[in-house]
């Protein structure tokens, strides 16, 4: 099956402070990519939908300042906390399907923890 | 809108029984079904998927799931559970056309495995 790569697996920052993930397609392109939210104990929210070479989706309720994602190119898609505080911590996951396939394939996760 | 029900929130089974994990869904049409595992801290791990065919589809480490259209349903089964069975399950349903390859999840369901 196809892979994506999520880097890195863990970051601990510190409050105020950004930070990056990365979501990489390794095998094929992704014009599209999907970045969820998974608090401890409950199910992955959708947080945006990444778009190659235009603006991102993003959910409701979902801050496009405080979480900034590129798409710059056809198998990469960086999601950036930017001013990162405590109960932004969480794990991040991101997904991207294969040409028209409704199979998304996940990345391994970011478990991001904000000290 | 897509949804997923998971109505079971955790389930204890013994070592050997058969297992069951619920799922019913709600889409427009013709649905993508998933199911996947997790273990803590860990991410998604396929373990089948149905897009259309067979409405019983196999999947890996000795899993099934029924797609049941009249009754919405698209629910996990194995014959006999061993103790590395423990981990979160999600039943998760995919969007197509413009939207492929979004997924939304349901709640989850946490299973416990008595030796």
């Amino acid at each position: 099956g196809a892979v994506v790569s999520q880097h890195p697996s863990w970051v601990i920052c510190k409050s105020g402070t950004s930070v990056k993930i990365e979501c990489r397609s390794l095998d094929f392109q992704a014009t599209t990519m999907f970045w969820y939210r998974q608090f401890p104990k409950q199910s992955l929210m959708l947080m945006a939908t990444s778009n190659e070479g235009s603006k991102a989706t993003y959910e409701q309720g979902v801050e496009k300042d405080k979480f900034l994602i590129n798409h710059a190119s056809l198998t990469l898609s960086t999601l950036t906390v930017t001013s990162a505080h405590p109960e932004d911590s969480s794990f991040y996951i991101c997904s991207a399907p294969t040409g028209g396939s409704s199979e998304a394939f996940f990345g391994q996760g970011t478990r991001l923890t904000v000290v | 809108a897509q949804s997923v029900t998971q109505p079971d929130i955790h389930i204890t089974v013994s070592e050997g029984a058969s297992l069951e994990l619920r799922c019913n869904y709600s889409y427009g049409a013709t649905p993508y079904l998933f199911w996947y595992v997790q273990s803590p801290g860990q991410g998604l791990q396929l373990l089948l998927k149905y897009f259309s065919g067979d409405t019983l589809v196999q999947g890996i480490k000795g899993f099934e799931a029924e797609f049941k259209r009249s009754q919405s349903s698209f629910n996990l089964r194995k014959p006999s559970v061993h103790w590395s069975d423990a981990a979160e399950y999600f039943c998760a349903v995919g969007a197509w056309n413009t939207n492929a390859g979004k997924s939304t999840f349901g709640d989850g369901t946490t299973l416990t495995v008595k030796p």
